[in-house]
């Protein structure tokens, strides 16, 4: 089982919508999470972290679920600015992060 | 946006020849790595720098060398490339350790074709 998954996507979606994307990850001892998001032939930015208690950022939200282990990612009122790869990241413990295969996501008009 | 120059952006090689990436920080931020990445397999970690002169693996360390003898330049060596290090090279710079705070910034990347 690889350390953190992704569903590849592509998740096709109408502006305005809520989308939803889930990345699982096997290490139950692993101590931070985050999303980037990656335009196409860009290179990854950092979105936000998540934290235990969930965050939100204007129209992004990001919970965490140690329980079942995964992280989620919910884009409200979708732009076609979202359109990108959203990668989730995970810290294992130690110094280094892994990352996602990421999710594509194409935001329609 | 984060000071950080990759070069060559582009670049086209044959199997056996050596490749150096360049990293350039203006940041003077401690972290600085070396990742790839493929379709199927996301970014992966290569090698890392704590600081000048002090360098660590990452997963995917085999056939690729680095060092940093100044806090702004990372170098990454391909001694002797083959068609399987075809791929996109990112640079990534952070000031904390990155398990922290999470927050890497890249550079643009370079493209890598071995023929």
């Amino acid at each position: 089982r690889k350390e953190v998954e992704q569903d590849p996507g592509p998740f096709n979606v109408p502006e305005g919508a809520t989308v939803a994307f889930n990345c699982t990850y096997s290490n139950s001892a692993s101590q931070s999470f985050f999303w980037y998001r990656q335009d196409c032939r860009k290179e990854p930015k950092l979105l936000m972290s998540v934290y235990s208690s969930g965050n939100e950022d204007g129209r992004f939200t990001a919970q965490l679920n140690r329980a079942s282990q995964y992280i989620s990612l919910l884009i409200r009122d979708s732009k076609l600015s979202d359109s990108a790869t959203y990668l989730c990241v995970v810290n294992p413990g130690g110094e280094k992060v892994t990352f996602g295969t990421g999710t594509k996501l194409q935001v329609i008009p | 946006d984060a000071g950080i120059t990759q070069s060559p952006r582009h670049k086209v090689t044959e199997t056996g020849t050596p490749v150096t990436l360049r990293c350039h920080q203006t940041e003077n931020h401690r972290y600085m790595y070396w990742y790839r990445q493929d379709p199927g397999h996301g970014l992966r970690l290569i090698h890392y720098s704590y600081g000048v002169k002090d360098t660590d693996k990452g997963e995917v360390s085999d056939g690729y060398s680095v060092s940093r003898s100044k806090t702004e330049d990372f170098l990454l060596t391909l001694e002797s490339a083959t068609s399987s290090q075809t791929s996109v090279y990112f640079c990534a710079i952070s000031e904390w350790e990155v398990a922290d705070t999470g927050e890497l910034f890249f550079g643009e990347g370079s493209r890598l074709t071995v023929l």
